[in-house]
């Protein structure tokens, strides 16, 4: 049962174009991420947030953006789609003390033409 | 350096025991995890040990944590079909617990 929910699950849009994919927690967890999936499995953290008005760049440099107006959400928008952003993102959250287990969503796979 | 490395690929018969590692670079590292990924979907935690622990069982896995070597090892008794996924070490360290993912390693199970 998902606490945490993305959408679109996929997505197939042309270059150029603004997408926003979407990213919500029902848990009331401060902490919230995104990560970059390769093919080869390898997940790489592009936005973390720690809180509301909270967003930090990750470990692997993306053209995206994010924002964190509310608690449970934390929306990812691509101003100009290119077929390099093809991916799987990942969105998870966490609580702020205690073990920093992350709970993932499913998944949004993005293709772009 | 964050960095955690685990093989690539592990094949097994169902049935046996199959025994995935780690290695992990941050000595302060407070927690280490293992999480799963079926195809097509997100990652779901398996379970985690707490670094002062060298081991942990829960019905068919054990975790085994070697601080000294700082090597993690997850095993899967009597893997069955169902446990083909890809498998994530994973460590928290620092003030703010940031989480650093292994490579991945992905768990083909033969019947």
């Amino acid at each position: 049962e998902a606490d945490i929910y993305q959408t679109p699950r996929y997505l197939v849009i042309g270059t150029g174009k603004k997408i926003t994919l979407e990213c919500s927690q029902t848990m009331g967890h401060d902490k919230m991420y995104w990560y970059q999936q390769d093919p080869g499995m390898e997940l790489h953290l592009i936005h973390y947030s720690y809180g509301v008005n909270s967003t930090e760049k990750g470990d692997l440099s993306s053209e995206s953006t994010v924002s964190r107006i509310r608690t449970e959400h934390f929306p990812l928008t691509l101003e100009s789609a290119r077929p390099s952003h093809t991916s799987q993102y990942l969105c998870a959250s966490s609580r702020t003390s205690g073990a920093n287990v992350l709970t993932f969503g499913a998944g949004s796979r993005l293709t772009v033409l | 350096g964050e960095d955690v490395e685990q093989s690539l690929f592990l094949s097994v018969r169902e049935g046996d025991s199959s025994v995935i590692n780690c290695t992990y670079t941050d000595s302060s590292s407070t927690y280490l995890y293992w999480y799963k990924q079926e195809p097509g979907a997100g990652l779901q935690l398996l379970t985690y040990i707490f670094s002062n622990m060298d081991m942990k069982q829960d019905q068919r896995l054990t975790v085994l944590l070697n601080k000294k070597d700082k090597h993690l090892s997850l095993r899967i008794a009597d893997t069955q079909t169902g446990d083909s996924a890809i498998y994530f070490c994973v460590q928290a360290a620092g003030g703010y617990q940031k989480v650093t993912f292994g490579t991945g390693t992905k768990l083909q199970v033969i019947p």
